[in-house]
């Protein structure tokens, strides 16, 4: 079956650096994705991986190992704003996104 | 600039009962999604459209169905509301021929079935 798997909550403080993990099995790759979804809200699309290596976006990062199966998002000079859920999802071969459960981040001051 | 637009916000409905839920964007994108997400769980493809006239089932079909008679428009129909279907449901919509192929949700609406 495709999983993808990634922390339940993580926990981290104002002005810090913090990387949420996100593991994959899936029927092909044709991409990673990473949202963030504010509680009671819509996600919103941080970043897209298809190659292997780091992509910088101001203070987000992503990275991806496609021979391994994974993947993280490094968020830098975390303010109280990016206390929300990380959601990974991956594109498979039908070009579906498979999504996971996605990671609670708890900033605190 | 509206984006993906979603209504109702809120319903409760009884079992038995039916609904449709309304999905429009302005974008002119050509695909659009349905989703579900309950705590704890991912989010979860109910049906897609990849143009107008054209549908397709996605994980969790059971209990709905939808129509893409226009480009904007991707209605959701729940027949027989039962409680498995209480969640929040999102609209979403990409243009497949962009870079990253990225999804512009809506707002999302929240269902409860009692």
């Amino acid at each position: 079956g495709q999983n993808i798997d990634q922390p339940t909550e993580m926990t981290a403080t104002e002005g810090a650096i913090v990387q949420i993990n996100c593991t994959y099995q899936t029927s092909g790759f044709n991409g990673l994705f990473w949202y963030q979804q504010h509680a009671g809200e819509a996600p919103t699309f941080l970043s897209y991986n298809v190659l292997d290596g780091l992509e910088e976006k101001g203070r987000f990062s992503s990275f991806l190992s496609r021979s391994k199966g994974y993947s993280y998002l490094l968020l830098k000079e975390l303010q109280m704003k990016d206390s929300a859920s990380y959601l990974c999802a991956v594109e498979d071969s039908n070009y579906q996104l498979i999504w996971g459960a996605g990671t609670k981040l708890i900033i605190k001051p | 600039n509206a984006g993906v637009t979603q209504t109702p916000k809120f319903r409760i409905l009884k079992i038995g009962q039916s609904m449709t839920l309304q999905c429009t964007q302005d974008m002119n994108h050509n695909y659009m999604y349905w989703y579900r997400q309950d705590p704890g769980m991912g989010l979860k493809l109910i049906y897609y459209s990849v143009g107008a006239g054209i549908t397709d089932k996605g994980e969790v079909p059971n209990g709905y169905n939808v129509s893409r008679s226009t480009t904007e428009d991707f209605p959701l129909r729940l027949e027989l509301a039962a409680p498995s279907q209480t969640s929040v449901y999102f609209c979403a919509s990409s243009k497949r021929e962009t870079d990253t192929g990225e999804l512009f949700f809506g707002e999302g609406s929240r269902l409860t079935v009692l």
